[in-house]
């Protein structure tokens, strides 16, 4: 079964600043979807960035972007130009591309992101 | 495009009672799936439903139910509810089972007591 760790349950940054947050996953498939998610206080879950295991390529998204290492099974989120709307839970996400029973999203704890201002 | 749509927003039951949760999808979308957030548990996987079959279930008791109509809506039912099933219940939807994101409702925040 996949797996999905985020090792930060805090994380604090200064407004302009860059911040990383980590994530890795454990699959033994060689193709699938990684994604971050935010949700701010009001809940609702947003699409930050996604990934494509198959694609060597970072994706990248305005301030955000990622550091896709497939052999290592890390995907990591850095934002750049850190702003007050940035202030959320973070959580990464693992979705199989495979055909059979398993297509749901298997999401780590998530980290939560304070902006300092 | 309207998003992911959930009703009600806010709900309190008490225990033994059952509860009915709704869901409308992004128009298009023909995948809803289920999940159940809580402060100990994270975001876990309740199940998942397309062209009104369920093609994907979670951990979770035959207590929580769910079903699919033909025009992708979707609701779950949780019934003998106990304090444990207090939770934000989140629908989310995707153009089919395998492919791309899931785009997220805002969610129904049951409370149990």
């Amino acid at each position: 079964a996949q797996t999905v760790t985020q090792s930060q349950p805090e994380m604090s940054v200064q407004e302009a600043e860059t911040v990383t947050l980590s994530c890795t996953y454990d699959t033994s498939e060689s193709d699938y979807y990684l994604f971050w998610y935010k949700q701010p206080p009001s809940r609702q879950m947003i699409l930050v960035i996604r990934q494509e295991a198959y694609k060597q390529q970072n994706a990248t998204e305005n301030r955000f972007s990622v550091n896709f290492q497939k052999a290592a099974k890390s995907f990591s989120l850095k934002i750049s130009d850190s702003q007050l709307g940035d202030a959320a839970m973070y959580f990464c996400a693992y979705r199989s591309t495979y055909g059979g029973s398993q297509g749901n999203l298997i999401f780590g704890k998530g980290t939560k992101l304070s902006v300092k201002p | 495009k309207a998003g992911v749509t959930q009703t009600p927003r806010y709900l309190i039951k008490t225990r033994g009672q059952q509860v009915t949760l709704s869901c409308s999808p992004i128009s298009g979308h023909r995948s809803v799936s289920w999940y159940q957030q809580t402060p100990g548990q994270g975001l876990q996987f309740l199940f998942e439903y397309f062209s009104e079959t369920q093609r994907n279930k979670g951990n979770f008791p035959g207590r929580f139910s769910g079903r699919q109509f033909s025009n992708s809506r979707s609701e779950m039912n949780v019934s003998t509810l106990e304090l444990g099933d207090s939770a934000l219940y989140l629908c989310a939807s995707s153009l089919d089972l395998y492919t791309g994101e899931l785009f997220f409702g805002e969610g129904s925040r049951l409370t149990v007591l």
